[in-house]
């Protein structure tokens, strides 16, 4: 099946520092990648959706300037945690999707994000 | 919220029996479909059931879809100490992904 990677996968830094997440497809062109947010023994709270060369959609709730997302290639999604804080810390997972029939979701193994 | 609902939260059973975990929606959707979440870990695809499908096997997994009851289930036959987990049930509607809370799932050998 598809791969995709997720770096880093532990992150620990200070309040008010910004983190970035990368997310690559290896073996596919993924058009579509999804960033995720999942507390402890919860679900994937989706975030936003990135198209390659577009603007990110973001889901209500999610602040555009605080996660700021980049989909500049086809397959490397980015996303910046800017000026993090200690309710920022969480388990952060990317997804994409390979073309537009493709309809499986294939995951990062995500990233760990804690802020002191 | 975007969640669907997933029932049980959590499952415990012995290596041999079957587990079953159900998940609702709340909208239309194109198709639903069931991952595997170890802990700390990305998630895993499972099985995809067409909202025009009732039922689908893969391997020890069987989905069933009723679209009038917005509800799906996920059997998995023969369990082994290897299916603890989590499980999540995933809406697709227009290429938008949204997963349901979960079950968690223990199979003690």
């Amino acid at each position: 099946g598809a791969v995709v990677s997720q770096h880093p996968s532990w992150v620990i830094c200070k309040s008010g520092t910004s983190v970035k997440i990368e997310c690559r497809s290896l073996d596919f062109q993924a058009t579509t990648m999804f960033w995720y947010r999942q507390f402890p023994k919860q679900s994937l709270m989706l975030m936003a959706t990135s198209n390659e060369g577009s603007k990110a959609t973001y889901e209500q709730g999610v602040e555009k300037d605080k996660f700021l997302i980049n989909h500049a290639s086809l397959t490397l999604s980015t996303l910046t945690v800017t000026s993090a804080h200690p309710e920022d810390s969480s388990f952060y997972i990317c997804s994409a999707i390979e073309g537009v029939a493709n309809e499986k979701l294939f995951f990062g193994s995500g990233t760990q994000l804690s802020v002191l | 919220s975007q969640q669907g609902e997933e029932d049980p939260q959590a499952l415990s059973i012995q290596e041999g029996e079957n587990a079953t975990m159900n998940c609702s929606y709340k909208t239309s959707i194109n198709n639903l479909q069931w991952y595997r979440q170890n802990s700390g870990r990305g998630l895993v695809h499972l099985i995809l059931i067409r909202s025009n499908e009732r039922e689908k096997h893969s391997g020890r997994l069987r989905v069933t879809l009723d679209t009038s009851k917005k509800s799906s289930s996920l059997l998995i036959t023969a369990s082994r100490a290897a299916d603890t987990a989590s499980y999540f049930c995933a809406t697709d509607r227009g290429n938008q992904f949204y997963f349901g809370t979960g079950t968690s799932l223990t199979v003690i050998p």
